[in-house]
């Protein structure tokens, strides 16, 4: 079964851009779930999306927003780049809200902002 | 507030000898626990979980233990690979009706398996 894949893998944007980054959960699996990780603090929350429905948000300005499609596929979008959205996001999914806790990340986006 | 805390940034252990990596947490809601693996360039894998109705899972050569009453858990490798060498992230849930809370991740503990 194929893994959760994550596009593109690297980006680089300028400040003031847009990014929006693609994440192709497990087939089968309805839950996702967006991180981010920098070195000063690990990864962090961003939003969990169940059956095309933001079930959870973590602590993260407007200008990080995200979706998710029919098939399960999420996409989240950063508006307004700043210098401190360069990290790695982490998309996961997992196979059902009650199973939630196992999670399987995808490799990743490195995003550079400059 | 870091409700989950991995206070060793790092740790270095001969091949073929036991580690041990540490998590503390402070949210008593907590009922799930999980740890993670991760390479450099990869997303994290995940290694084990234990729910806060047992003290301990085994799985091959990762036991983790919990310990409810010092809101503290362990995971021991046994015996140590250097293909372990990685950094390690402990994480937390609740159970709730509404659906589970997120994860919350500790900020990893860098595992170094010397040959």
């Amino acid at each position: 079964k194929a893994g959760v894949t994550q596009t593109p893998r690297y980006l680089i944007k300028t400040r003031g851009q847009q990014v929006t980054l693609s994440c192709s959960p497990i087939s089968g699996h309805r839950s996702v779930s967006w991180y981010q990780q920098t070195p000063g603090q690990g990864l962090q929350f961003l939003f969990e999306y169940f059956s095309e429905t933001q079930r959870n948000k973590g602590n993260f300005p407007g200008r990080f927003s995200g979706r998710q499609f029919s098939n399960s596929r999420s996409e989240m979008n950063v508006s307004t780049l700043e210098l401190g959205d360069s990290a790695l996001y982490l998309c996961a999914s997992s196979l059902t809200t009650d199973r939630a806790y196992e999670q399987y990340f995808g490799p990743g986006t490195r995003l550079t902002v400059t | 507030d870091q409700q989950v805390k991995q206070n060793s940034p790092s740790l270095s252990v001969q091949e073929g000898r036991i580690s041990i990596l540490n998590c503390d947490y402070t949210n008593s809601m907590f009922d799930y626990f999980l740890w993670y693996k991760k390479y450099p360039a990869e997303g994290p894998t995940f290694l084990i979980s234990i729910s806060s109705i047992k003290d301990k899972n085994e799985d091959g050569r990762f036991t983790v233990f919990l310990n409810k009453s010092a809101k503290h858990l362990s995971l021991h490798i046994v015996p140590s690979q250097p293909g372990d060498s990685a950094v390690y992230f402990c994480a937390a849930s609740a159970f709730r009706r509404s659906g589970n809370t997120p994860l919350v991740f500790g900020k990893g503990t860098r595992l170094s398996v010397i040959a």
